[in-house]
């Protein structure tokens, strides 16, 4: 049973463009949660996503932020428009379906955004 | 806002020892969990203490719980090399969106063999 999947793993980006991080997550799971994480710092949440829904993304930037999680497919968090700040480890979580109430986070490897 | 704040933010020991790390936290919790980070890789899932809960083992690790104090604490007996890596708290707030944790900054612990 493959775990909360990630891609890419490392990806440099230049001031303007546009990064792309996906992440599938655990098989039988439908909830889905974008974190950040700084340099020596903890997580931070941004986004909490089921298939087709935005759940809550009050932890997201308003602008040059946004995510996705298709029907079909794996969930998107899209950033435009990089800047050096934004620079971080992106982590994907999931969670099981209603009915599990442990409360655990399953998450991925990361995605580590270098913006130059 | 940073929920969880871990004390240290470093520790380093010898192999065998033990490694207690402590976590405060400011508002009423549904659970609070204890994560491990090894270096350029995701958080792995150590153990859940409930609210109504005081203790909780498993295996190596004991997580003490004191609302009343809104702090935890994390003991890794017989402390290993591979243990090291990073150790964060995360709280679950009452009140909060399912899955959102607030997680601190972290204990960096280091177990020289």
């Amino acid at each position: 049973n493959a775990g909360v999947m990630q891609n890419p793993r490392h990806l440099v980006r230049r001031r303007g463009q546009e990064a792309r991080l996906r992440c599938s997550p655990m098989k039988g799971h439908s909830h889905v949660y974008w974190y950040r994480q700084l340099p020596e710092e903890g997580l931070k949440f941004m986004v909490y996503l089921q298939k087709e829904n935005i759940i809550d993304e009050s932890g997201m930037p308003k602008e040059r932020f946004s995510a996705e999680f298709p029907k079909e497919g794996p969930s998107i968090l899209r950033i435009q428009q990089v800047v050096r700040g934004d620079s971080a480890a992106y982590f994907c979580a999931s969670s099981p379906a209603a009915g599990s109430d442990t409360g655990e986070l399953f998450f991925g490897e990361g995605s580590r955004l270098t913006v130059l | 806002s940073q929920q969880g704040e871990e004390d240290p933010q470093a520790l380093s020991i010898q192999e065998g020892e033990n490694a207690t790390m402590n976590c405060s936290y400011k508002t009423s919790i549904n659970n609070l969990q204890w994560y491990r980070q090894n270096s350029g890789r995701g958080l792995v899932h150590l153990i859940l203490i409930r609210s109504n809960e005081r203790e909780k083992h498993s295996g190596r690790l004991r997580v003490t719980l004191d609302t009343s104090k809104k702090s935890s604490s994390l003991l890794i007996t017989a402390s290993r090399a591979a243990d090291t890596a990073s150790y964060f708290c995360a709280t679950d707030r009452v009140g909060s969106t399912l899955g959102r944790l607030y997680f601190g900054r972290g204990t960096q612990l280091t177990v020289w063999p």
